[in-house]
């Protein structure tokens, strides 16, 4: 497709339970962000991916995410024994190069609700 | 940390009226700075960027905003706002380490 598609859209689960979100990014673009916003907040980074590089994971808010970018295009989001709080909008984006200077797409986003 | 911050959370108008929405933020090394708009049930999508030269950035829809270097500021306005500009506006600046980081995000809201 011609922009960022995330899957799914929505997604309930019980508290506990583990969940995968995926991201297809613009084909050709190196840079893959994950983001989340949850109510009332802005838009917190989580991950970064650059091409080969390691990925910056600086922004993982527990050992209970993670993610994967498989042969530098589909990403997943992985949150185990989800808690009530990881309750947000996940929004994905790429760009076509990670460096200062190009403009991220970002997908619709998956809006995730623990209960 | 760096940090983002939109002074305003909610902001209601007429239609006509002018609007200024104010972001600041903390990192002083180089910065890429951003607004992105997310209109009702849709993504967030580009409203103008700005990466160097001429401070004052004309975006889409007749935003603009002006880089202050010496405030840490990328206001954006518009001198007349409409029904349609009803958004959630977020500011965002790409430091040096090829970060986004995030403003709260303003929810405006124009009274047709």
């Amino acid at each position: 497709g011609a922009g960022v598609s995330q899957s799914p859209s929505n997604k309930v689960t019980e508290k506990g339970k583990d969940v995968e979100l995926r991201c297809d990014p613009i084909s050709g673009h190196t840079a893959l962000y994950w983001y989340r916003q949850s109510l009332g907040q802005g838009l917190e980074f989580l991950i970064y991916f650059q091409g080969n590089s390691a990925p910056d994971k600086s922004g993982l808010p527990s050992d209970r995410f993670s993610a994967e970018r498989t042969g530098g295009s589909v990403s997943t989001l992985t949150i185990q024994r989800t808690q009530q709080e990881d309750s947000a909008v996940y929004l994905c984006a790429s760009s076509r190069t990670g460096r200062l200077g190009t403009e991220a797409f970002f997908g619709q986003g998956t809006r995730l609700t623990v209960v | 940390a760096q940090s983002v911050s939109q002074h305003n959370h909610h902001v209601i108008l007429s239609e006509a009226a002018s609007l200024e929405l104010g972001c600041n933020y903390s990192y002083g090394g180089t910065v890429n700075l951003f607004w992105y708009v997310q209109y009702p049930g849709q993504h967030l999508q580009l409203l103008l960027k700005y990466f160097s030269g001429d401070p004052l950035v004309k975006g889409i829809k007749g935003f603009e905003a002006e880089f202050i270097k010496s405030k840490f500021s990328f206001n954006l306005r518009k001198p007349s706002v409409q029904w349609s500009d009803t958004a959630e506006y977020f500011c965002a600046v790409m430091d040096s380490n090829y970060q986004l980081i995030w403003g709260a995000g303003t929810k405006l809201i124009i009274k047709p």
